[in-house]
């Protein structure tokens, strides 16, 4: 069976450190994947999506950024991070049309 | 960009009683799905539709996947305590592609 993995599970980080977040997926192949942000609890922004390794689709312009070394892992990251970047950090996979979420990362900017 | 309109936005229910929430679009969708998100965790796929008119049950819920394909309900019977949570509808649009929109959730509290 297929498991997301996402780490690490919450992050307090300063204002205008760097970030990376990692997602991986076990028990399929080719998957896409997603990352989103959620705020306050409501609302799916997907962020980033990709279809295959290195390739990345953005949905929000911001200072985030998102890549695809392998097939399975999936990264999000940021130079410098806002006091706007808090939130709550999913990664998804889907195989054609159902996602999957992993359980997500916490991140304050403090 | 397509979006789904989920109502209720809330729900504060006691304990037994049945609980409905529903999407709706101006977009015809392929696909309906509904999730169920804890606090602190990621969402959980509950029910997956993928046809016109299609009834699907698991356990206390039943979803439809409406006749005109531009919405969709969930119902939940009887409900528990641990039925407490965030209701997402998703839908992937005619065309396939490969992002599907959310609602904005359903937050469903319930009272022992």
């Amino acid at each position: 069976s297929q498991t997301i993995h996402q780490w690490p599970a919450t992050l307090v980080q300063p204002v205008g450190s760097p970030l990376s977040l990692e997602c991986t997926v076990e028990g399929t192949s080719n998957p896409n994947l997603y990352w989103y942000r959620q705020a306050a609890g409501r609302g799916l922004q997907l962020l980033f999506y990709s279809v295959g390794i290195g390739q990345i689709s953005s949905e929000v312009p911001q200072n985030l950024s998102a890549s695809r070394p392998q097939d399975r892992q999936f990264i999000l990251s940021s130079k410098k991070l806002l006091l706007s970047d808090s939130g709550f950090y999913l990664c998804a996979w889907s195989g054609q049309y159902e996602q999957y979420f992993g359980p997500g990362t916490r991140l304050t900017v403090t | 960009g397509q979006q789904l309109n989920q109502s209720p936005q809330s729900m504060f229910i006691q304990e037994g009683e049945d609980v409905s929430m529903n999407c709706t679009s101006s977009s015809i969708f392929n696909t309906w799905l509904w999730y169920k998100q804890d606090p602190g965790e990621g969402p959980v796929l509950l029910i997956a539709l993928y046809k016109a008119g299609e009834l699907t049950s698991n356990g206390r819920l039943t979803a439809q996947f409406g006749i005109t394909r531009k919405d969709s309900f969930l119902n939940i019977s009887a409900s528990i305590p641990s039925d407490v949570g965030i209701y997402f509808c998703a839908g992937n649009t005619q065309g396939g592609s490969e992002k599907l929109v959310f609602g904005k959730g359903t937050k469903l509290t319930v009272n022992p």
